[in-house]
């Protein structure tokens, strides 16, 4: 595999569900993003996390729950979502200052 | 704060045409980065091309290429012999300098049609 991959690719979940997203880089990048791209919305970032370390939190609700154990792996924990969270989630990676950041395909969910 | 403002939410191209899509953005900062992103119908996100705001020769890739004018805050993206794959959505970004992990700011993007 190279680049940045996620699974699942597409997700379907009711409200009272626990599933969980990944995604995996294997560029060998310290940073690690969460997104959520919505219709007709700029993309919202959600969570970073640099060399392991959660750095920015965006207001994002609870029932989002983040997870990075190591430089490559990154999770987004789910859990009584909302129809509102219905969207495209996607996970980047980035090395330093000034680093382009590198996406995956992203995970299509829809909440019931 | 920064933002990033695209002022044209659709635009539209006749294949092999040339045709520019703007993007403008606020900041107080000296050192930074900008960056085109294209999103495909796929939602796929690949990046086009990247700017160092330190240097001032203007970044290209082959047939893109951007129009950086630091003073104005402008950073247009040109398509040159538009093709028909080079529909999507294109994203301008900004990412501070400063600090050990700015995160990328986005415009809320341009829709790209090409016409055959």
């Amino acid at each position: 595999e190279t680049g940045v991959t996620q699974t699942p690719r597409h997700l379907v979940m009711g409200m009272t569900n626990k599933k969980s997203l990944k995604c995996e880089q294997h560029l060998g990048h310290n940073a690690m993003y969460w997104y959520k791209q919505s219709a007709k919305k700029p993309l919202e970032l959600m969570f970073v996390y640099s060399l392991e370390e959660r750095v920015e939190n965006n207001s994002v609700p609870s029932r989002f729950s983040p997870e990075c154990p190591n430089s490559s792996h990154l999770f987004l924990h789910l859990h009584t979502l909302q129809p509102e969270d219905s969207a495209l989630y996607l996970c980047a990676s980035s090395q330093g200052t000034g680093g382009a950041e590198y996406f995956g395909p992203g995970t299509r969910l829809l909440v019931l | 704060a920064q933002t990033v403002t695209q002022s044209q939410p659709e635009m539209s191209v006749q294949e092999a045409e040339t045709v520019t899509l703007s993007c403008t953005y606020d900041t107080s900062e000296s050192d930074y980065y900008l960056f085109w992103y294209k999103q495909p119908p796929s939602r796929q996100m690949i990046l086009v091309i990247r700017q160092e705001a330190y240097k001032q020769q203007n970044a290209t890739e082959n047939r893109f290429s951007v129009n950086f004018q630091k003073a104005a805050k402008s950073f247009s993206l040109k398509i040159s012999d538009s093709q028909l794959g080079d529909a999507a959505m294109y994203f301008c970004a900004y990412r501070s300098g400063a600090g050990s992990q700015g995160n990328l700011i986005f415009g809320k993007g341009t829709k790209l049609s090409v016409k055959p």
